[in-house]
Formats: C-alpha cells, structure tokens, sequence
C-alpha cells in the first residue's frame, strides 16, 4: 500500500516496561510528525522531523518519550518505564514538502493502540 | 476547541439529508484549517482544508466555511451517506509556517436509515 503504516496495531505493556512503535511514512515524504489520541479526544502532538532532524519535541510529555528517525526515513517512537497515563493511541502523520509552507497535507496512519496495564 | 473527554458532541442525521459540523478556533492568528474524518481503529483522514484568506471553499459534497469575526469553522456535508458516519475533527495550524495540527473537539456523526 502507499500509505503510512504504522506497528504494531496493538501493543499491551505492563507499567514499567519499554516500548518501541514504529512508523514507515509514505514513499518520499520529507516531513514526518507524531500524535497521542487519548480515548475521546482529539490528537495531540508529540514531535516533528524533517529528515532526520527532530525539529520540533515540543509535545513530548516527558523524558521518558524519545523519538528517532535516522535515516530521515522510518521513525520509531520509544517510551520508558511505561505509566498507565502513556495509555492511548499513537499516530503518525507524513507530508511530503520540506515544511516551508503551512498548506502541506498530513496523511495519518492507522496508529498503535498502547494499553499499558 | 477544548476536549470534552469521553463525551464527544454527537449529531444525528437521516440519510440523505444535509448535515453541518461546527467547530470553534481561539487563536485570531491561525493561518491554515483541515477538516478531517476520522472512523472507529482508522486514523485521521483528510476532507478539506482551507487557507485564512478565504471564506469558503467547496470540494465533492462538503464545503468548509470560514468565519474569521467570530472565529469559527463549519464543515457541510451534503446528502448524507451511511458510509459518512465517523467522528470529525477540525484542526490548525497556528501561524504561516507552523508545521504541528492542533485538533478541535471532535463531533460523532450518526448516519440514521
């Protein structure tokens, strides 16, 4: 498929356990953009990559969210000591220009549902 | 817009009629507006979007109206389908160049036969 897929689907952790989310972006697209949807609410975001660079972590909640993309390709999402707060699902946005302009879409992938326990 | 938690708006149409979501902004300098549908285990999905110079703007059965005086967006879908039922969520980006969304509270459509 040409769209953003994201895994695992689900992933159920017990507090206190690491866990790593993945994300492979559309084919080409150079901006690369984390959320958190808690249940009922709309998405939040977490951080921003343009390439490789992590331009903006503003939204991560705490130092134990860290993100990555290294190759300015795939990104993984990676929380430490999970709490059952960090329970929710993770969506990742790609879009294809270099950021300059506001109008740039954000296409989302389907999102890891994280139940920490 | 603000979260209401778990309980999302909701609105309830019949097939085939119009339905209108509205949602509403707080940051006079926003320069850019999506709309997107969201469906149950499916991300955010793209509808319209629309840029601070305008005050409308129209794709395949929806319409997103802009009102920078009172600072509220609606989106209109017309003739209503089942497969239109999803919850639907407006989103901003905060000044030209910004790059993160910031979503609205989310509304429930209900697509009633």
């Amino acid at each position: 498929g040409a769209g953003v897929s994201q895994s695992p689907r689900y992933k159920v952790a017990k507090r206190g356990q690491d866990v790593a989310l993945r994300c492979d972006p559309i084919s080409g697209h150079v901006s690369l953009f984390w959320y958190q949807q808690a249940l009922g609410q709309g998405p939040e975001f977490l951080t921003y990559f343009q390439n490789e660079a992590q331009l903006d972590k503003s939204g991560l909640p705490s130092d134990r969210f860290f993100a990555e993309r290294p190759e300015g390709s795939v990104s993984t999402l990676k929380i430490q000591r999970t709490q059952q707060e960090d329970s929710a699902v993770y969506l990742c946005a790609s879009s294809f220009n270099s950021g300059l302009h506001s109008t740039d879409t954000q296409y989302f992938g389907p999102g890891t549902r994280l139940t920490v326990l | 817009g603000e979260s209401v938690g778990l309980h999302l708006p909701t609105l309830s149409v019949q097939e085939g009629d119009n339905s209108i979501i509205n949602c509403a902004y707080s940051n006079s300098a926003s320069d850019y507006f999506i709309w997107y549908k969201q469906e149950s285990g499916k991300g955010p999905q793209f509808i319209i979007d629309i840029r601070s110079n305008m005050d409308k703007r129209q794709g395949q059965r929806v319409t997103v109206l802009l009102n920078k005086t009172v600072k509220h967006l609606s989106l209109q879908i017309a003739a209503t389908q089942p497969g239109d039922s999803a919850v639907y969520f407006c989103a901003e980006k905060a000044y030209q160049g910004a790059q993160k969304l910031v979503f609205g509270q989310g509304t429930r459509l209900t697509i009633n036969p």
